[in-house]
């Protein structure tokens, strides 16, 4: 059973670009969740979403950040214009619906330059 | 708002030895989990060791156990006969039990280096 897939692991743009980081969730779980993490700090949530909803989005910043997990494919974390305090590792985590464990995928380190 | 805090940001064992690492955690639910994740050098966040708050019992699994003292709000980690590969950044996190999935709260995390 693979585990969370992200992809990329490192992305790199410039101020201004847009990222898009992907989420693949365990297989069985409906439940994705982003965790961004700064340097030095410990992660912190942004967005909870199961399939085609968003149930949680209290942690996700007001502009520029989006986020879906559509009925087919990855779930996708989109950030437009970046800027340099964009840089950071991108966690995504997966769990059943009635367990509690979140499951994490390797992480995507965004650099922008 | 619940909180998680790891007042330690930094500690050091002597390989083969015990080592405790603390967290304090602010909630005014009755019913929630308590977690450690370990994040290696590889920033890949590894589950450790989970605990129910409902049960009175501390969790324990192979070298790893804990100290959950629920009136206090505490959960510290116990890592016995530390190994090189113990050496990782420690994050404690809580989330509620609403019946479904909730959203983990960290805390800033813990350097633990392992001394051969």
């Amino acid at each position: 059973n693979a585990g969370v897939m992200q992809n990329p692991r490192h992305l790199v743009r410039r101020r201004g670009q847009e990222a898009r980081l992907r989420c693949s969730p365990m297989k069985g779980h409906s439940h994705v969740y982003w965790y961004r993490q700064l340097p030095e700090e410990g992660l912190k949530f942004m967005v909870y979403l199961q399939k085609e909803n968003i149930i949680d989005e209290s942690g996700m910043p007001k502009e520029r950040f989006s986020a879906e997990f559509p009925k087919e494919g990855p779930s996708i974390l989109r950030i437009q214009q970046v800027v340099r305090g964009d840089s950071a590792a991108y966690f995504c985590a997966s769990s059943r619906l009635t367990v509690s464990e979140q499951y994490f995928g390797p992480g995507t380190r965004l650099t922008v330059t | 708002a619940q909180t998680v805090t790891q007042s330690q940001p930094e500690m050091s064992v002597q390989e083969a030895e015990t080592v405790t690492l603390s967290c304090t955690y602010d909630t005014s639910e009755s019913d929630y989990y308590l977690f450690w994740y370990k994040q290696p050098p590889s920033r890949q966040m590894i589950l450790v060791i989970r605990q129910e708050a409902y049960k009175q019992q501390n969790a324990t699994e192979n070298r790893f156990s804990v100290n959950f003292q629920k009136a206090a709000k505490s959960f510290s980690l116990k890592i016995s006969d530390s190994q090189l590969g113990d050496a990782a950044m420690y994050f404690c996190a809580y989330t509620r039990n609403q019946g479904g999935s909730e959203k983990l709260v960290f805390g800033k995390g813990m350097k633990l280096t392992v001394n051969p």
